[in-house]
């Protein structure tokens, strides 16, 4: 069974350019979360789909950030216009339930 | 506030001492726990959780956590540790919600 992959490994921009970042989960799975990681700090939820509707997005910090999953497969997280602190890594999971979150490797976001 | 901690950023161990990682919660009630381990290069790989029942868990690779309430603790631990182990453990914890909370992270370094 494959795992949760992410698009791409990693991206480099310049501020005020846009980026969209891939997730395709573990088929069958219809939860789906996007996580981040800034410099130095924890691990921190974004948002969470149920099939392609988004259940909490409570934790997506800005509007600049549009997190969509069209048809409850993949999902894509677009940053625009991206700023210098929007830079780490983007950690996107998903579930079959409530049980165990499987993570993908993260897409390593570089805003200079 | 809901919350995780874990005290150490880094640990240093020597190739085939025992281990134990510190994780400390914060929630309302027994929340679901669980111990993430990041490799460089890799995603986050489940080790274990727990949701409820006996207080000590089994994992993957050889790692075992015990849940004890009186100190909100879910201490991570190997008994001889393996210098493929060197990676950046995190501990993370959830409630009725989806969202993970996860803590700050603990780099292990083994020395040969």
């Amino acid at each position: 069974e494959a795992g949760v992959t992410q698009f791409p490994s990693h991206s480099v921009i310049e501020k005020g350019q846009t980026v969209t970042l891939r997730c395709d989960p573990i088929s069958g799975h219809d939860n789906l979360y996007w996580y981040r990681r800034v410099m130095g700090k924890e691990i921190k939820f974004l948002l969470h789909f149920v099939k392609e509707s988004k259940q909490d997005e409570s934790g997506m910090p800005n509007n600049r950030f549009l997190a969509e999953r069209t048809g409850g497969t993949y999902s894509t997280l677009k940053v625009q216009p991206a700023e210098l602190e929007d830079s780490g890594v983007y950690f996107c999971a998903s579930s079959p339930t409530a049980d165990t979150q499987y993570f993908g490797p993260g897409t390593r976001l570089t805003v200079l | 506030a809901q919350s995780v901690t874990q005290p150490d950023i880094h640990i240093t161990v020597s190739e085939g001492a025992s281990l134990e990682l510190r994780c400390n919660y914060s929630y309302g009630a027994t929340p679901y726990l669980f111990w993430y381990v990041q490799s460089p290069g890799q995603g986050l790989q489940l080790l274990l959780k727990y949701f409820s029942g006996d207080t000590l868990v089994q994992g993957i690779k050889g790692f075992e956590a015990e849940f004890k309430r009186s100190q909100s603790s879910f201490n991570l631990r190997k008994p001889s540790v393996h210098w493929s182990d060197a990676a950046e453990y995190f501990c993370a914890a959830r409630d009725s919600s989806y969202k993970l909370i996860f803590g700050s992270g603990t780099r292990l370094l083994v020395r040969p």
